[in-house]
């Protein structure tokens, strides 16, 4: 059984452009979670996503967005890159109560 | 004051030790706390799972909860090298698929 899944692994971007983070939650999984982790901190809740929609947010700005997809799968978006953006991005997927992640996409802004 | 506080360290510690790792937090609501091991550039991973106060164990792990003190610490006993990682505390308040709140995450080293 495949495990969250997360790509790109690895991004680069300069400030003012927009990327795109993608995640797979595992098989049966139907809430997707996001959070930002800086370096030396513990992850910070983004937003979270259910049948497609989004549930819940956290105190982020309207420069994150995301969307989630039928197959469950979701996407996370931000535009107008700040340096502070540069930061682990991980993707969680639940069931039953539990959140399982993936690895993260490292985000990196110049 | 951040909701969730929790020491940073690093801490380094001998093999065989028992390892003690802490976190406070200032929201009574919480009822749902969990521990996560993370390794460099990985994922957090899921250690323990508790409601509300009280003691849990798995192998060498033991998670306790006192929301009276509103503290929560994990064990862990005959700590080897591949424990060393940096353990996140995590806690929510309701039951669901609800946010997790961390703390910043505890740097450990067990040296052989």
């Amino acid at each position: 059984d495949a495990g969250v899944t997360q790509s790109p692994t690895h991004l680069i971007k300069t400030r003012g452009q927009q990327v795109t983070l993608r995640c797979s939650p595992k098989s049966g999984h139907d809430t997707v979670s996001w959070y930002q982790q800086a370096l030396g901190q513990g992850p910070q809740f983004i937003f979270q996503y259910y049948e497609e929609e989004e549930r819940q947010r956290g105190n982020f700005p309207d420069r994150f967005s995301g969307h989630q997809f039928p197959n469950y799968s979701s996407e996370l978006n931000v535009n107008a890159l700040l340096l502070g953006d540069s930061a682990l991005y991980l993707c969680a997927s639940t069931l039953l109560d539990t959140q399982y992640f993936g690895p993260g996409t490292r985000l990196t802004v110049l | 004051q951040k909701e969730v506080e929790q020491d940073p360290g690093p801490l380094s510690v001998p093999e065989g030790a028992i390892v003690s790792l802490n976190c406070t937090y200032s929201n009574s609501a919480f009822q749902y706390f969990m521990w996560y091991r993370q390794y460099s550039r990985k994922g957090p991973e899921l250690l323990m799972y508790t409601y509300s106060s009280g003691n849990k164990e798995d192998g060498r792990f033991t998670a306790q909860v006192d929301k009276s003190s509103k503290y929560i610490s994990l064990f862990i006993r005959d700590s080897q090298p591949s424990d060393s990682a940096t353990y996140l505390c995590a806690m929510r308040r309701d039951q669901g698929a609800q946010k997790l709140v961390f703390g910043q995450g505890t740097r450990l080293t067990i040296n052989p």
